[in-house]
């Protein structure tokens, strides 16, 4: 199986910080990653997908990026609706794997 | 548009089979490359996939509880199921399905059933 290896697992910030979320695969997953963002009672929203790519409808201050096995997603000017969980997934082979999470707090 | 709902028993005793249905709208199972995936999240703890099923009824379980899981489709290419043999209080948490192939991969989500197991 493909692990993925999240980190940080939490963390706080202040308003209009950068912030970066990173995950790294133990085997090659090319660009098979997907982000999530999950507030509080509420379904998991895809963010980026295939390492890079913006999801509909979700604000231009995210962006995905990859360097060799790591993937990170960052946030260039951190606002208060971004304070949420954010998932990793790897798709590219069976079982998918999610990373561990990172709660994002605001200061 | 796509939509997904899963619907479920609530609780359930230790020891018993949780079955639970994703049904959906707005695409079809049938369509070459679909994906429907389950995935659980226990309470404040991260998400974990279950399994999938595709269009063309190949399956696909998380090793970790292969043993114990049984995902199905109807004929009708509008609902999934799962099956999850012999519970126990570890189960308990909120199952999710999702739409898991082609271009939207994980874009849709259904809004997820909580599943309680206590005696």
């Amino acid at each position: 199986d493909i692990q993925m290896t999240q980190s940080p697992s939490s963390m706080s910030a202040s308003l209009g910080d950068r912030v970066t979320i990173t995950c790294q695969a133990s085997q090659d997953i090319g660009n098979n990653l997907i982000w999530f963002q999950q507030k509080p009672g509420k379904s998991p929203r895809r963010m980026i997908y295939y390492a890079t790519n913006l999801a509909n409808g979700v604000p231009s201050r995210f962006s995905g990026s990859r360097s060799g096995s790591d993937y990170s997603l960052t946030i260039i000017s951190l606002e208060s609706e971004d304070m949420a969980d954010y998932h990793c997934l790897q798709y590219k082979q069976y079982p998918l794997t999610f990373g561990s999470g990172t709660k994002l707090e605001i200061k | 548009q796509v939509t997904l709902k899963e619907s479920g028993p609530g609780m359930l005793q230790p020891s018993k089979t949780l079955s639970l249905t994703c049904s959906f709208s707005g695409f079809s199972l049938s369509t070459s490359g679909m994906v429907v995936s389950w995935i659980r999240q226990p309470s404040g703890k991260s998400l974990e996939w279950l399994a999938a099923i595709d269009w063309d009824g190949d399956k696909y379980y998380n090793p970790s509880l292969k043993s114990r899981l049984t995902v199905s489709k109807d004929t009708s290419n509008t609902q999934v199921f799962l099956k999850i043999t012999s519970v126990d209080t570890a189960d308990t948490a909120t199952y999710y399905c999702a739409q898991s192939g082609l271009a939207a991969i994980f874009a849709y989500w259904g809004q997820g059933t909580l599943v309680t197991v206590s005696s």
